[in-house]
């Protein structure tokens, strides 16, 4: 079955980095898109960043553009998100998700349990 | 703020029905396909409905969706004290180049 297992959550001080690991078993990973999705304590869902079936592209929310940065190993089957420059309003459950059809038509079909980031002083 | 606007709550008794609905823009919903998502209490987002319609395996047909024009609605029959959840909806947005989820609804079966 699939599973996707988040991992690397802590509780940091603003202006540090962090990076979230994400890893991937029960079907073909080097074959799909890949999303990250954070949901803030008590709020809803915010998509963070996608990288490609073979990491040729990346796309983030505006809100993390420039300080984080997603990325996968296909030969490992995981993905990353290194998250630098971290803010309080960064603090969330962070979700990795498997994407499934073009822009268009995109859903996220899987997703892990999620790794929570607390980011505060 | 969500482009995608959502009624933050619904109710209704054991049996009946319920409507979600998800308004959007051209820019998403009107020209895109719409997705939704149900999260139990403490847990992960699941897939309910991928485009606009479609049921995955192993979702109930109680659970149905739709869209006309900018926006799309979430149809739940049978309604049953295990729907009681969080419900998005999500489409991508062509011009912030981004997905989008809705605000989020409260289903509560009373």
């Amino acid at each position: 079955q699939v599973q996707l297992v988040e991992s690397g959550g802590g509780v940091v001080q603003p202006g540090t980095s962090l990076r979230l690991t994400c890893a991937a078993s029960g079907f073909t990973f080097r074959n799909y898109g890949m999303h990250w999705v954070r949901q803030a304590p008590g709020k809803g869902l915010e998509w963070v960043a996608v990288i490609w079936y073979d990491g040729s592209n990346k796309y983030y929310a505006d809100s993390v553009k420039g300080r984080f940065t997603i990325s996968r190993d296909n030969s490992k089957n995981t993905l990353y998100l290194q998250m630098n420059s971290l803010r309080a309003e960064d603090t969330a459950v962070y979700y990795c998700a498997s994407g499934r059809g073009d822009a268009d038509t995109l859903y996220f079909d899987y997703w892990g349990q999620g790794t929570l980031v607390t980011v505060s002083s | 703020q969500s482009v995608l606007t959502q009624p933050p709550s619904v109710s209704a008794a054991p049996g009946q029905k319920v409507t979600i609905s998800c308004s959007g823009s051209s820019s998403n919903i009107g020209n895109n396909y719409v997705s939704w998502y149900q999260q139990l209490p403490g847990t992960a987002p699941k897939l309910l409905i991928s485009d606009n319609y479609k049921r995955p395996s192993g979702i109930p047909d109680r659970f149905s969706g739709s869209k006309s024009g900018t926006s799309a609605t979430l149809g739940i029959t049978g309604l049953q004290t295990g729907d009681e959840a969080d419900y998005y909806c999500g489409t991508w947005d062509s011009s912030l180049g981004a997905y989008v989820f809705g605000t989020g609804t409260k289903v509560t079966v009373l």
